[in-house]
């Protein structure tokens, strides 16, 4: 059984250029959220997405989108990059709420860098 | 929002038991404690979750007491491949939004 899995694992790119990072979640799983991870910090929620249609939204600009594919694989977009994008971009894959007691399953991470 | 408050890094020794408290005074009725723990240029691993008193699983314990304000997790006996960060998150699992403080770094040495 395949945990989750994020594509790539780590990723260059040039200030102004757009990226997009991929996520299967867990089988079985059919909500994934994206997290931000600078160095140094813990997690910041980006978004969540249930039933192909954002549900929650954190502290981020619009430049960050996001999508959702009938199987339950999940895209996050970043456009006109910054330099302070820079960071471990992690996927996570739950079940939609109402599930006490259940945890959410982290994949490795896509490390970007902006230069 | 519960803000969580916990040591920014402890130290141990091999075989000993870990304590880790957080601080969350502003715990809501609904709130459930859970402790994530995350090695470098990993994704975050649950531990454990609880509401109240206390639970334990295959790995750790976690102690509440009854007014909810703190909580302390517990590694027994723990070894170099536990030093990594931990995080304590107080929220409405139901919501499916994780808030992550800095978490305490657990530095094991041998």
């Amino acid at each position: 059984d395949a945990g989750v899995t994020q594509s790539p694992t780590h990723l260059i790119k040039t200030r102004g250029q757009q990226v997009t990072l991929r996520c299967s979640p867990k089988s079985g799983h059919d909500t994934v959220s994206w997290y931000q991870q600078a160095l140094g910090q813990g997690p910041q929620f980006i978004f969540q997405y249930y039933e192909e249609e954002e549900r929650q939204r954190g502290n981020f600009p619009d430049r960050f989108s996001g999508h959702q594919f009938p199987n339950y694989s999940s895209e996050l977009n970043v456009n006109a990059l910054l330099l302070g994008d820079s960071a471990l971009y992690l996927c996570a894959s739950s079940l939609w709420g109402g599930h006490l007691n259940t945890e959410a399953f982290f994949g490795q991470g896509t490390r970007l860098t902006v230069v | 929002l519960a803000k969580t408050t916990q040591p920014i890094s402890m130290d141990s020794y091999e075989g000993q038991e870990v304590n880790i408290t957080c601080s969350h005074n502003n715990i809501a009725t609904n709130d459930y404690i859970t402790w994530y723990q995350q090695f470098p240029s990993q994704g975050p691993r649950f531990i454990i979750q609880g509401y109240k008193t206390k639970v334990t699983n295959e790995v750790a314990s976690l102690f509440i007491p009854a007014d909810r304000k703190s909580s302390t997790l517990s590694l027994p006996r723990v070894s170099l491949s536990d030093t990594a960060v931990y995080y304590c998150l107080v929220g409405d699992p139901t919501l499916g939004r994780l808030y992550f403080g800095r978490g305490t770094q657990l530095t094991v040495w041998p």
